[in-house]
């Protein structure tokens, strides 16, 4: 199986200030086909998970563009332009280039 | 719009299997494409990806999971069915089922159910 490793596990953020969490692969994420399968998700508390970011960099429809995806290979990155309240939260990551897809261990955004 | 929404026991004792379905519309899984997923999440953990069944009936399982996990689907009612047999206190999770983003391969969830929590307890 891949294992993806997010760091940090919690990050503690000021409002209006950026952040930024880590994501990597124990192998490549580049599919036979070219592509690359890494997404990320975010989940407030008591709700499911909502998809931000697909094959690395593409927001989903509805996702503000404070909100970006970086990176290739093994090494990827999620980083918010300005958190606001709303965004905390933990955040995913999840590969979906080989079966059985597999998900970071989650890393909690709070505010200050 | 699509939308899922899963259902199922909230209590199962241990050995008991597990029997959970996702109804959903606004997609079929009869059309090309179409992919619906099962994924896990213990109380104040991480999500775990179960399963997969597409369209065409194919179908991927956790390897760790696999000798215990069942999809089915029922194009005529839209809905799967996902049984897990032999369940254990560790198997206590909130379930959920989603849709795989888009027609191609796009290795994203993009609309998830609110889920169902099951509690594995004698």
């Amino acid at each position: 199986d891949i294992v993806m490793t997010q760091t940090p596990l919690s990050s503690p953020v000021t409002l209006g200030q950026p952040a930024s969490i880590s994501c990597r692969s124990s192998q490549s994420l580049v599919h036979s086909g070219g592509s690359t399968f890494l997404s990320w998700l975010h989940q407030r508390p008591g709700q499911p998970p909502r998809l931000l970011i697909y094959k690395i960099s593409n927001r989903l429809s509805g996702v503000p563009d404070r909100f970006s995806g970086s990176g290739a290979g093994t090494d990827f990155t999620l980083k918010i332009s300005r958190v606001e309240a709303e965004d905390v939260g933990v955040y995913y990551c999840m590969q979906a280039t080989q079966f059985p897809w597999t998900f970071g261990q989650g890393t909690k955004v709070e505010i200050k | 719009q699509i939308t899922l929404k899963e259902s199922g026991p909230t209590l199962v004792k241990p050995t008991q299997t597990l029997t959970l379905t996702c109804t959903f519309s606004g997609l079929s899984l009869s059309t090309s494409g179409v992919g619906v997923g099962w994924i896990r999440q213990p109380p104040g953990k991480a999500l775990e990806w179960l399963a997969l069944i597409y369209w065409n009936g194919d179908e991927y399982y956790s390897p760790s999971l696999k000798s215990r996990l069942t999809i089915t689907k029922d194009t005529s009612k839209n809905h799967l069915v996902l049984t897990m047999a032999n369940m254990d206190p560790v198997d206590t999770a909130t379930y959920y089922c989603a849709n795989r983003l888009g027609k191609g391969n796009t290795g994203a969830f993009d609309v998830w159910g609110q889920g169902t929590m099951v509690t594995v307890s004698s």
